[in-house]
């Protein structure tokens, strides 16, 4: 049983550089998310998702962005990075959003 | 969405009994409350999830007083693999599309 899966595990960028952080669930949920942690704190909402189609901001959206063409996937879009931007990244699903399922993280550092 | 309080951090022997508390003021009539637990460098686990009186799993027990302006986890005899980070989150089902964690409590269990 895959669940939501990340990728890459581990990444360092330049600041400046874009990349992609991929997300895939094999749970047909409806509902997705990407938070971020900062060391010793608390998970922060990036993006979320209710469905195909349909995104919105959590409550630190700025530098980010997503889209959800399908059901099975979620990527988040970092452009332009920023030393800020240096954090643990986790996706989750959910089938109705009241239960989250989480994926191994991805630990980002821009240098 | 309710916001929630929860201590900061807590500590334990092994083979107590740990109970977390978390205050909700605002919860309202059709949240329900979901306790997480997180390891260091993984993603948070689904513990338990109730909406009134008491639930129990093979895991934790969760008691929420009739006015559900707080619940507690339980945590029977608990051992050094318990350490961890513990949130608690209240959001409804189907409404509910966006799940926003607090800090959590740190429970360190020491031998």
């Amino acid at each position: 049983n895959a669940g939501v899966t990340q990728t890459p595990k581990f990444r360092i960028l330049k600041i400046g550089q874009s990349m992609t952080l991929q997300c895939t669930q094999d749970m047909n949920h409806n509902y997705m998310y990407w938070y971020r942690q900062d060391p010793g704190m608390g998970l922060k909402l990036i993006y979320y998702s209710v469905g195909a189609g349909i995104t919105d901001k959590g409550e630190v959206p700025n530098g980010y962005n997503v889209s959800r063409s399908t059901t099975e996937d979620f990527p988040l879009r970092l452009e332009l990075a920023a030393p800020s931007q240096t954090s643990v990244y986790f996706c989750a699903s959910s089938p109705r959003g009241e239960k989250l399922f989480f994926g191994s993280g991805t630990q980002l550092s821009v240098l | 969405l309710a916001k929630t309080t929860q201590p900061v951090s807590m500590d334990s022997y092994e083979g107590q009994e740990v109970n977390i508390t978390c205050s909700h003021n605002n919860i309202a009539t059709n949240d329900y409350i979901t306790w997480y637990q997180q390891f260091p460098s993984q993603g948070p686990r689904f513990i338990i999830q109730g909406y009134k009186t008491k639930v129990t799993n093979e895991v934790a027990s969760l008691f929420i007083p009739a006015d559900r302006k707080s619940s507690t986890l339980s945590l029977p005899r608990v051992s050094l693999s318990d350490t961890a980070v513990y949130y608690c989150l209240v959001g409804g089902y189907l409404d509910t599309d966006k799940l926003i964690f607090g800090t959590g409590t740190r429970l360190q269990v020491f031998p």
